[in-house]
Parts: C-alpha cells; structure tokens; sequence
C-alpha cells in the first residue's frame, strides 16, 4: 500500500533553515507529483507547493516564494522540503502528501500522507 | 483570512443529516473542482470528495459533494459520533495560482 513517511520533529531558531523529508514506498515514485501543505497550530490547511519527481520541476505558493526549495531524489524514493529564513510563524506542521494523479479532474488534492512533521520556531 | 469560506461550527443529532457550505469565486471554485478533507486531531487529512462529487474508494456513501457556481456542499447523512471531525474544502485558484482553502468546519454530533 502506499506509505509516505516524513522525518521527525525539528526545532529551530529564527532565520535558520529546516529540510523535511518525506520517503516513498508502495507506488512508481516517479509518476506522481508529491505535494506539500502545512498546518500552524490550532489553524487550517495551507498551500506550500508541488514537485514532480520524474522532472524536478516545482511550483511555490507566492507566500513561500524565496524561501522554500523543493527537491526529489528518485534513486532512494525521496521527496525534500527546504524552508528558509524561518520565522516565528512558520511555527507548524509541515505534511507531504501524493497528488492523486491523472484519474480526476480536479488538481493537486491527495488521498496519502505522510504522518506530518512538527517543526517549531523558538529562540 | 481563508480564501474560501465555511461555516465554523455545525451540528446536529446522530442519525441525521448535515451539509457544510464552501463559498468562493470565480477564481476558484466557479471553474475548478471542488474536494474535501476529514481531519481528526493530530492527524493527517483523510480525502472524502474530489471532483466535487466523487468519492474515493471505502468512502462510505453517507459522503456526498455537489457544486453550484461558485459554491460546494458536502453532506453527510446517518450521523455517527466518529464523524466529528473538522471538515476542509479546497480547490484550485488560477488566480493566485495555487490550492486554496476554506478555514475548516468542526463537525459536533451531539
């Protein structure tokens, strides 16, 4: 079955950088995109952006633009997300998730996640 | 400030009937399709619609999604106490170029 499984719990002082893992297995890595949301606490779903594995190429939110870098590593099934510069209110959990895919209408939504990652900002 | 807009709060009695609105615009939802998450505490969202009105496999047909111009619905009938949960709606905006949110609902069944 498909299992995506992130790296654990970070915390971080402002203006350093976090990178989250997040590993694949039980599906082709390469032909799904892995999307990436996060979620502050106590607050809803927030967009970060998408990787496609098998190109590389990625799309950001605006609000993450510049700070947030996302790679992919198709030999070891891995997916990375980089954010910088953090602040304070970045204080979340960070989830990677895979796109459904090409049987749907609709864009970037997924029905598999990985478990979330706590990643907490504090001086 | 979601960019879409739900309810804060519904309930209602095991057994019945719910709906949990999703407004937006014509950005999004007026030409995009709508999905919908269930999220328990403390753990990842769980799909229950996508496409506005289709239903993942071993979604139970209690779940149910319709779209009406730039709104969607998601209905759940025969309400069981695991259904509180909170209850997400998005979509894709062309205009900000990027997946939008409603701010979530948390589901009481009382």
């Amino acid at each position: 079955q498909v299992q995506l499984v992130q790296s654990g719990a970070e915390v971080k002082k402002p203006g350093a950088s976090v990178k989250v893992s997040c590993k694949a297995s039980g599906y082709s890595f390469s032909d799904y995109y892995i999307l990436w949301l996060r979620q502050a606490p106590g607050q809803g779903l927030e967009w970060v952006g998408w990787i496609n594995p098998n190109s590389g190429d990625t799309s950001y939110a605006q609000t993450f633009q510049g700070r947030v870098t996302m790679t992919s590593d198709t030999s070891i099934r891995a997916a990375y997300m980089e954010l910088s510069r953090l602040r304070f209110d970045d204080t979340a959990i960070y989830f990677c998730a895979k796109d459904y895919g090409p049987d749907s209408f609709g864009w970037y939504f997924s029905d598999s996640w990985g478990q979330g990652t706590l990643v907490t900002v504090s001086s | 400030q979601s960019v879409l807009t739900q309810p804060p709060s519904v309930s209602a009695a095991p057994g019945q009937k719910v709906t949990i609105s999703c407004s937006g615009s014509s950005s999004n939802i007026g030409n995009n399709y709508v999905f919908w998450y269930q999220q328990f505490p403390g753990t990842a969202p769980k799909l229950l619609i996508y496409d506005n009105n289709k239903r993942p496999s071993g979604i139970p047909d209690r779940f149910s999604g319709s779209k009406s111009g730039t709104s969607g619905t998601l209905g759940i009938t025969g309400l069981q106490t695991g259904d509180e949960a909170d209850y997400y709606c998005g979509t894709w905006d062309t205009s900000l170029n990027a997946v939008v949110f409603g701010g979530g609902t948390k589901l009481t069944v009382l």
